[in-house]
């Protein structure tokens, strides 16, 4: 079954630093959507990637599909306190709204 | 909007008991999903529903594992009876896919503990 893989598991990031999350699908994605976790809430979304090469961009936050549409990033610069959380990624291959979320990347910002 | 809610934010319960989880997805919805999350095994699907009908419960771990839609606007998902190791935190969330837009909104979600 499509399984998505998410690299790393954690990332410790000194305020002010960038960082970058990958995310990694076995099998052709339609769409795949970025969660945000804060520590005790719930999944929120974030934004949605449906074009091969796609690229968009929220402030701080820049989020890119592969061009195989098989890939995705998210790279966060200027890393402030309020980034802290578990980022997911998400995926579906066929038209049936059925996400495979990733494992996350817990991130912990040093002051 | 009130968003998707959930009830009850907390429940501990005894092995053995049996434990219904309720959900109410956002108006106009028709798509309402069930979620497991743990440590070990992250964010996982339990079952899904369109327009109150069930379409996947692969995700169900057995049987004791049910979940039903009466109608729009209510879900329960029930545990009978239940294990420690079903102790997680269980989501429910809601979609109106169309328009190129298929996000889905996540309630606070239930914490069990079955001790």
């Amino acid at each position: 079954g499509q399984q998505v893989m998410q690299i790393p598991q954690y990332q410790h990031v000194q305020e002010g630093e960038d960082f970058t999350t990958y995310c990694n699908s076995s099998t052709t994605l339609s769409n795949i959507q970025w969660y945000k976790q804060r520590p005790g809430g719930h999944p929120v979304f974030l934004i949605q990637l449906v074009k091969s090469g796609e690229v968009k961009k929220q402030k701080r936050l820049t989020f890119q599909f592969g061009e195989a549409k098989k890939n995705s990033s998210l790279h966060i610069t200027a890393t402030q306190t309020t980034d802290v959380g578990t980022y997911f990624c998400a995926g579906w291959a066929s038209n049936d709204y059925k996400l495979s979320f990733g494992a996350g990347t817990t991130v912990t910002v040093r002051a | 909007d009130a968003g998707v809610i959930q009830s009850p934010r907390h429940e501990v319960t005894e092995m053995g008991q049996e434990v219904t989880l309720r959900c109410k997805p956002i108006s106009g919805h028709d798509y309402l999903f069930w979620y497991r999350q743990t440590m070990m095994r992250g964010l996982e699907l339990l079952i899904y529903f369109n327009n109150n009908v069930p379409i996947d419960d692969s995700g169900m771990p057995e049987d004791r594992f049910s979940a039903k839609m009466p109608n729009a606007s209510f879900s329960t998902l029930k545990i009978q009876p239940s294990e420690p190791r079903d102790s997680a935190v269980y989501f429910c969330a809601s979609s109106r896919p169309g328009q190129g837009k298929y996000e889905q909104y996540f309630g606070p979600g239930t914490r069990l503990t079955v001790t």
